[in-house]
Order: structure tokens, then C-alpha cells, then sequence
């Protein structure tokens, strides 16, 4: 019963670069939420997707960010020119049901733009 | 906007020491959630409180949820060095299930 998969699980990118995160969801589960982490701080909400949809990406920034969920294959999020302020922690969570419910996520991909 | 405010950001203690961190939100929640991340980790779900007043026991942890389901409490009786690690409180819009609104977490250090 494989749970919350993402890779890769470590990224290198210099300045500039494109970085493409994907995220299998738990099986059965059909939303998927992406987070960022900054070390020692807490999580930050980016985007809320459903199958082919986006449902919410209030704290997606405005520009180089976009995430997809489609009919077919993982979640990606790309992060199209990196700068150094991109270095985090990427995380992906999954649920069954819609909205405020119980989130399971996955083990994350560490980003880091040299 | 709605915010969840968590406290304290910080706490050590001795191994077997008591621990409790608290969860307040501006508005009324519709449900509260909890989860753990040990250092290097990633969050893992931990428990789910929906009723007003509701108080849930998994062994040495205690959770509870206000009566006007705006604040929520986790007490973990005495500590261990397994429990090293941040604790996020998370909750629902009563008006906007959409997504849930995280607490910055407080991060327990316990000292064997």
C-alpha cells in the first residue's frame, strides 16, 4: 500500500534552470496539495489541484510557479528560472476527500539553486 | 484573512517531563487537525477533531478542541526523546472547506 511518492528527492539547479517536482498521490486519492518549507520554519500552502483542475492557488507565487494535475500521471509543479530564494523543501500531500480533510504527504524534494 | 496561531514556537524539556502546545484561530473551525515532523521528515497525520468540546487520547498524547472550536490544545505526558519534533496544528474554514489553514508549528527538544 505505497503512500505519498515524490521525486526526485533531492534537486540541484543553477540560477536560471527549470526544476520539475512530481508527486504521486496515495492510491484512491485524488487531491493533491503542494507546500514549501523553509528550514526551521512551518509549512506554507501553495496550491490546492484536483484531477485536471485547480482548485485554489492563492499562495502559488504569481510568477515562474505552475502545477498541473492531469487526467494521466503524477502532479507536477515547475519552477521555471530558479533564483536562490527557491531552496527549500517541496512538499506534496494527498487526501481522499475534498478540502479541509486529513492530508498525507510524501517525503518531499529538497531544491537547492546554486 | 483567517489565521491559526500556534504557541509556544519553541519549548525544551527533560525526558519526562510534560508537554503542551496550544492552537488558537481567529475564526470558528470546522475541524482541527494535528500532525508531527520529525526533524528531517515530513508531516505525518497524527489525529482529526471535529465536535465542539472533543478530547482524543493515542497513549502519553491528549488532544483536545475548544468549545467554540476555535482553539485546540496537544499535551503529551511525560516525554520522550521519540517525541523530538515540530507539531502543527491545522484547521478548517467553517466558511470555506477549501483548504486547511497550518499553524507554524512548535518544535519539542527533549532532553534525555
Amino acid at each position: 500500500n505505497a503512500g505519498v511518492m515524490q521525486n526526485p528527492r533531492h534537486l540541484v539547479r543553477r540560477r536560471g534552470q527549470e526544476a520539475r517536482l512530481r508527486c504521486s498521490p496515495m492510491k484512491g486519492h485524488s487531491h493533491v496539495y503542494w507546500y514549501r518549507q523553509l528550514p526551521e520554519e512551518g509549512l506554507k500552502f501553495m496550491v490546492y489541484l484536483q484531477k485536471e483542475n485547480i482548485i485554489d492557488e492563492s499562495g502559488m507565487p504569481k510568477e515562474r510557479f505552475s502545477a498541473e494535475f492531469p487526467k494521466e500521471g503524477p502532479s507536477i509543479l515547475r519552477i521555471q528560472q530558479v533564483v536562490r530564494g527557491d531552496s527549500a523543501a517541496y512538499f506534496c500531500a494527498s487526501s481522499r476527500m475534498a478540502g479541509a480533510s486529513e492530508q498525507y504527504f510524501g517525503p518531499g524534494t529538497r531544491l537547492t539553486v546554486t | 484573512g483567517q489565521q491559526v496561531m500556534q504557541i509556544p514556537q519553541y519549548q525544551h524539556v527533560q525526558e519526562g517531563e510534560d508537554f503542551t502546545t496550544y492552537c488558537n484561530s481567529s475564526t470558528t473551525l470546522s475541524n482541527i487537525q494535528w500532525y508531527k515532523q520529525r526533524p528531517g521528515g515530513h508531516p505525518v497525520f497524527l489525529i482529526q477533531l471535529v465536535k465542539s468540546g472533543e478530547v482524543k487520547k493515542q497513549k502519553r498524547l491528549t488532544f483536545q478542541f475548544g468549545e467554540a472550536k476555535k482553539n485546540s490544545s496537544l499535551h503529551i505526558t511525560a516525554t520522550q526523546t521519540t517525541d523530538v519534533g515540530t507539531y502543527f496544528c491545522a484547521g478548517g474554514n467553517a466558511g470555506n472547506n477549501r483548504k486547511l489553514i497550518w499553524g507554524l508549528g512548535t518544535s519539542l527538544a527533549v532532553n534525555p
